[in-house]
């Protein structure tokens, strides 16, 4: 069975630092990982996705994320936060052959001016 | 291009009342989705359907009913609605491998 581990709840960064929001999975097979994020009141809003290839992908924002497969994690990342950034911010696994994502408990990331 | 869309946006219910939460896009998607948000949960599928005609249980599909309508279109019916059921719905719609959601509905049940 799939799974996604977001270990925790709340991250804060003071803004200009340099941001991690952690994520580790469980899949059979290959993975595709995903990030969204919810600003409050809205929907998801999709960020950034691995399939295959390169380990670091670019997404919105300004945001990447490091596929790291002995590790299996997916870790969001930021050079430089926004007091802007803070929103939940969910990770998420699918395996190839299944249509279904299986997403994070989301960690709210809280940036300080 | 409005992508995915639901009504209504909030709803209060009674105990035992039923509704229908509607969803549709305009991506042209075989694949639609329902899940629900609770908090520290995160989103927990409810019902899925891969393409048009076909709809399948997810994760947690006790309660609920689901009609893909035609292509765009895939509603969410609660017969007989329960106060575990207070969530926020999220519609969202793939081409795969990626999902877009749709603003959400905020269902309270009294």
């Amino acid at each position: 069975a799939q799974s996604v581990a977001q270990p925790e709840d709340q991250v804060n960064v003071a803004e200009g630092n340099p941001l991690t929001v952690k994520c580790t999975y469980s899949v059979s097979g290959n993975p595709y990982l995903f990030w969204y994020v919810q600003y409050p009141n809205r929907g998801l809003q999709f960020l950034l996705k691995y399939i295959t290839g390169d380990n670091l992908v670019k997404g919105s924002y300004g945001f990447e994320a490091e596929f790291n497969k002995s590790q299996t994690s997916f870790h969001l990342k930021k050079p430089s936060a926004l007091v802007s950034d803070s929103a939940l911010y969910f990770c998420a696994v699918r395996n190839t052959g299944f249509q279904k994502l299986v997403f994070g408990t989301g960690t709210r990331l809280l940036v300080s001016p | 291009n409005a992508g995915v869309t639901q009504t209504p946006k909030f709803q209060v219910l009674k105990t035992g009342q039923s509704m229908t939460l509607q969803c549709a896009q305009d991506m042209n998607h075989n694949s639609m989705y329902w899940y629900r948000q609770d908090p520290g949960m995160g989103l927990r599928l409810i019902y899925y359907s891969a393409s048009e005609g076909t709809t399948d249980k997810g994760e947690v599909p006790n309660g609920y009913n689901v009609s893909r309508l035609n292509k765009r279109e895939f509603s969410l019916r609660l017969e007989s609605a329960a106060p575990s059921q207070t969530s926020v719905y999220f519609c969202a719609s793939s081409e795969a491998p990626t999902q877009y959601f749709g603003p959400g509905t905020r269902l309270t049940v009294l």
